[in-house]
């Protein structure tokens, strides 16, 4: 089985860019999850989609924006990039929403470097 | 809000040494808490969970026990292996059960043969 896809790997963009992140989750979950991962702040929660809606939205600028197909794929998309948006972007999936229902499957995230 | 609070890193120990990784919480009610670890290169994993107080989560010679009167859910090994080595990371979720995990910052291990 398959696990959770994160594209690109790494990347590397300027202030000013904008960037979308790529998650393909494990076949069958419905939940997908995002979180930043930096050294000073740990692991942030972005927000959560659940069968193509938003049910949880982190703290966040309006920068930082997310959807799901209906294959729920999910992307994430941040405009006007700052150099502390530069960071690892985590991936989750899950069967359902809330972490109480199954466990969370991470991908290998998505490694932004912003110059 | 909810928070977690992880003993700082990084934690560096001989193989078949005693592992003791604290974790406390802050949180209302009764949170769900978990450990995941994270090995190089790789995502984020679930190691063990518990649900409610007095709970023991168990996995991989891995164990936590859920105490509501200390806030606490410390991750412990009596024997770690070489393979050990990675980052070990506190989690909660509130009892809805509908809020994401809020993580603790992570603690790395490494054991040295």
């Amino acid at each position: 089985k398959a696990g959770v896809t994160q594209t690109p790997r790494y990347l590397i963009k300027t202030r000013g860019q904008q960037v979308t992140l790529s998650c393909s989750p494990i076949s069958g979950h419905r939940s997908v999850s995002w979180y930043q991962q930096t050294p000073g702040q740990g692991l942030q929660f972005l927000f959560e989609y659940f069968s193509e809606t938003q049910r949880n939205k982190g703290n966040f600028p309006g920068r930082f924006s997310g959807r799901q197909f209906s294959n729920s794929r999910s992307e994430m998309n941040v405009s006007t990039l700052e150099l502390g948006d530069s960071a690892l972007y985590l991936c989750a999936s899950s069967l359902e929403s809330g972490p109480n229902t199954g466990e969370l499957f991470f991908g290998e995230g998505s490694r932004l470097t912003v110059l | 809000g909810d928070s977690v609070t992880q003993m700082e890193g990084p934690v560096t120990l001989s193989e078949e040494a005693f592992l003791t990784i604290n974790c406390t919480y802050t949180a209302t009610g009764y949170p769900s808490l978990f450990w995941y670890v994270q090995y190089p290169g790789e995502g984020l994993q679930l190691l063990l969970k518990a649900t409610k107080a007095d709970d023991k989560g168990s996995n991989k010679g891995f164990e936590a026990t859920y105490r509501k009167e200390t806030t606490s859910f410390h991750l412990e090994k009596g024997s770690v292996q070489v393979s050990d080595s990675a980052v070990y990371f506190c989690a909660l979720s509130d009892q809805s059960g509908n809020t994401p995990l809020v993580f603790g910052k992570g603690t790395r291990l490494s054991v040295i043969a």
